[in-house]
């Protein structure tokens, strides 16, 4: 079956960098989009970025930018998201999620429908 | 950025009842709207996409409408499991906005 599978929690120190992975299952990895969205306890949904796993091209959200790097390894079907300069207000769950790949100009897609089961990492000095 | 709101925050309904979640947007987003389902340590489920799509497997007691600006998510009648946040999305540009999420609680 499709599925995203996330690595483990993490315990950073403000300041520090984290790199979540997440890979990919029970589908054709270069045909979709990764995105990865943060949730802090009690927030909405935030989205940060996605990657085009197949040609490797990424789109941020502003909130994030010069902070977050999305890559991909398409040997091994997996993603990845880096998040640098973290502080407290970092501590938050991460998702990897699939969609199809984001149709130009407008970047619209139709959906989000897999995600992956979420990494929380806690920002602590 | 787009701005994605919705109405109520927080619900209370009994088993069986009918219910409604509005979401609205700043701006124009066509039909690039989604409604998912969150219970609590969970990641979020897909329901609706493009406004009025049901995902495959939802149940049909699941609908959503609207376009432009103003988007409802109606559940028909509430089953015991319905009972979990409900979140919109707008899939038009980035950022992909979502809404702040509406708490749906037995009564």
């Amino acid at each position: 079956q499709v599925q995203l599978v996330q690595s483990g929690a993490e315990v950073k120190k403000p300041g520090a960098s984290v790199k979540v992975s997440c890979k990919a299952s029970g589908y054709i990895f270069p045909a979709y989009a990764i995105h990865w969205v943060r949730q802090a306890p009690g927030q909405r949904l935030e989205w940060m970025g996605w990657i085009i796993a197949g040609n490797g091209n990424t789109k941020y959200s502003q909130n994030f930018q010069g902070r977050v790097t999305i890559t991909r390894d398409p040997s091994a079907s997996t993603a990845y998201m880096e998040l640098t300069s973290l502080r407290s207000e970092d501590t938050a769950v991460f998702y990897c999620a699939r969609s199809v790949v984001p149709s130009s100009p407008a970047y619209s897609y139709y959906g989000i429908d897999v995600w992956g089961q979420g990494t929380t990492v806690t920002v602590s000095s | 950025d787009i701005q994605m709101t919705q109405s109520p925050s927080s619900l209370s309904a009994y088993v069986g009842d009918r219910v409604s979640i509005t979401c609205r947007a700043s701006q124009s987003i066509g039909n690039y709207l989604n409604w998912y389902q969150q219970k609590p340590g969970k990641a979020p489920k897909f329901l609706i996409f493009a406004a009025s799509s049901l995902q495959s497997g939802v149940p049909s007691r699941f609908s959503g409408s609207g376009s432009g600006t103003d988007f409802t998510l109606t559940i028909s009648s509430l089953q015991p499991e319905d009972f979990a946040t409900y979140s919109c999305q707008q899939s038009y540009s980035p950022p992909y906005t979502f809404g702040q999420g509406t708490k749906l609680e037995i009564k």
